[in-house]
């Protein structure tokens, strides 16, 4: 089955400063990824998703994503934060098990700005 | 033209009750979900239908019973409901893998 990993529950960045938040995958062929962000009491809102193609894949909001396979991550960046990027970030996966389809998700890392 | 709507947005209940909570989208979607989401924020997925057929159905309590009358609705009853089912339950719904889009949740207190 597959799985995620969010090896960061908490990080804390400046305004202006990278980001980047980890994600590793557990899935044995490729699998189709995604990054959702949820802001305090919202619901989730997809910010990129892989499925084949170009490995760097660019986002909403300014993020991007890069895919690699030898390392089974699919790391969220983005160059320079904002105050308004403060929320929760959820990396998921779904095999591409036709007819059978889940979105498995991470635990999340919950992102914090500071002024 | 809200995509994936859920009804009630708070759902506020005592113990025992029997609650209900409706989703209903707009995308033309075939496949709907509901998630749930703990006091820890960890998603996990517990019922799927495909075309009204049910085709995922993870360790879930038998209090929990999903029911869609169409592609477009599906709606997650709970009997008897106990603290432990608080939580912030998020409706969602794709099109096979290429992309899922959720509601904006309904967060169930149990007192």
């Amino acid at each position: 089955a597959q799985s995620v990993t969010q090896p960061d529950i908490h990080i804390t960045v400046s305004e202006g400063a990278s980001l980047e938040l980890r994600c590793n995958y557990s899935y044995g062929a490729t699998p189709y990824l995604f990054w959702y962000v949820q802001s305090p009491g919202q619901g989730l809102q997809l910010l990129l998703k892989y499925f084949s193609g170009d490995t760097l894949v660019q986002g909403i909001k300014g993020f991007e994503a890069e895919f690699k396979r030898s390392q089974s991550s699919f790391n969220l960046r983005k160059p320079s934060v904002h105050w308004s990027d403060a929320a929760e970030y959820f990396c998921a996966v779904v095999a591409s098990n036709f007819g059978n389809e889940k979105l498995t998700f991470g635990t999340g890392t919950r992102l914090t700005i500071i002024p | 033209d809200t995509a994936v709507s859920q009804t009630p947005k708070y759902l506020v209940t005592q113990m025992g009750n029997d609650k209900s909570i409706k989703c209903e989208q707009n995308l033309g979607h075939d496949t709907m979900y509901w998630y749930k989401q703990d006091s820890k924020k960890f998603l996990k997925i517990m019922f799927s239908y495909n075309n009204k057929e049910l085709i995922i159905n993870e360790t879930v309590p038998n209090r929990f019973s999903p029911k869609s009358p169409d592609k477009a609705h599906l709606n997650l009853h709970i009997n008897s409901l106990e603290l432990g089912d608080s939580a912030v339950y998020f409706c969602a719904s794709s099109l096979t893998e290429y992309g899922y889009t959720f509601g904006s949740g309904t967060r169930l207190t149990v007192v």
